[in-house]
């Protein structure tokens, strides 16, 4: 099974910054396999991201992908306040599908 | 417009039964996977079980084998989980996700299953 796991815990910024998630597996997701989720108190997840770094439909160019092999990232060039949310990795490259344990971008 | 609405949670004691259901609408069922995932209260995201599109095959996370079966009633629109056996640590929200190539691109709004005595 692969474990994902996500940097920092919490990530503490102010609307217009930066914000760079982290998801680092356990060993090598195969064709960059991994997704990332976007949810808010009391509501399911949105996909943001597949393949690491396509954005889904409706997500704003803000949001951006990358990575490779163990190490993967999610930017958020300037955050809006509709941004602060809990983010979540997920690789489906091998089976079992997993989930990382989330980053909540809290305000300032 | 795609829906996925979940229904049949519940508090329910330790070893007995429930079944979840999903009702699915606005995109072609029967040409789509299925997933179940849940969420324990303040806590990350597992994944529990999924159906082919046919329902043919069908995949379970080790902590509900046995346990859980997932299916599907392409005539209906509905997937289901039948949850027996459950356990306290079974309590959770429980999503029902549609996918594309195993990532999850629609989620209902999810049901709560409490197994308390």
């Amino acid at each position: 099974e692969i474990v994902l796991t996500q940097s920092p815990g919490t990530l503490s910024l102010s609307p217009g910054e930066r914000a760079t998630l982290s998801c680092r597996a356990s060993q090598s997701v195969s064709s960059s396999y991994i997704a990332w989720y976007q949810q808010k108190p009391g509501q399911a997840p949105r996909l943001l991201m597949y393949v690491a770094s396509r954005r889904a439909t409706g997500i704003p160019d803000r949001f951006s992908g990358s990575g490779s092999g163990t190490d993967f990232t999610l930017t958020i060039s300037r955050l809006e306040p509709e941004d602060f949310a809990v983010y979540f990795c997920q690789q489906y490259g091998s089976s079992p599908l997993t989930f990382g344990g989330g980053t909540k971008v809290e305000i300032k | 417009q795609v829906q996925l609405v979940e229904s049949g949670g519940g508090v329910v004691q330790p070893g007995r039964s429930l079944r979840l259901s999903c009702a699915v609408s606005g995109f072609t069922f029967s040409d789509s996977a299925l997933h179940w995932v849940r969420q324990a209260p303040g806590k990350g995201l597992e994944w529990v079980a999924a159906i082919s599109y046919d329902g043919s095959n069908r995949y379970y996370a080790d902590s509900v084998k046995g346990r859980f079966t997932i299916s599907r009633d392409n005539s209906k629109n509905t997937l289901y989980l039948q949850m027996n056996s459950l356990r306290p640590e079974d309590t959770a929200v429980y999503y029902c996700a549609s996918a594309l190539l195993r990532y999850f691109d629609h989620w209902g709004q999810g049901t709560l299953v409490t197994v308390s005595s």
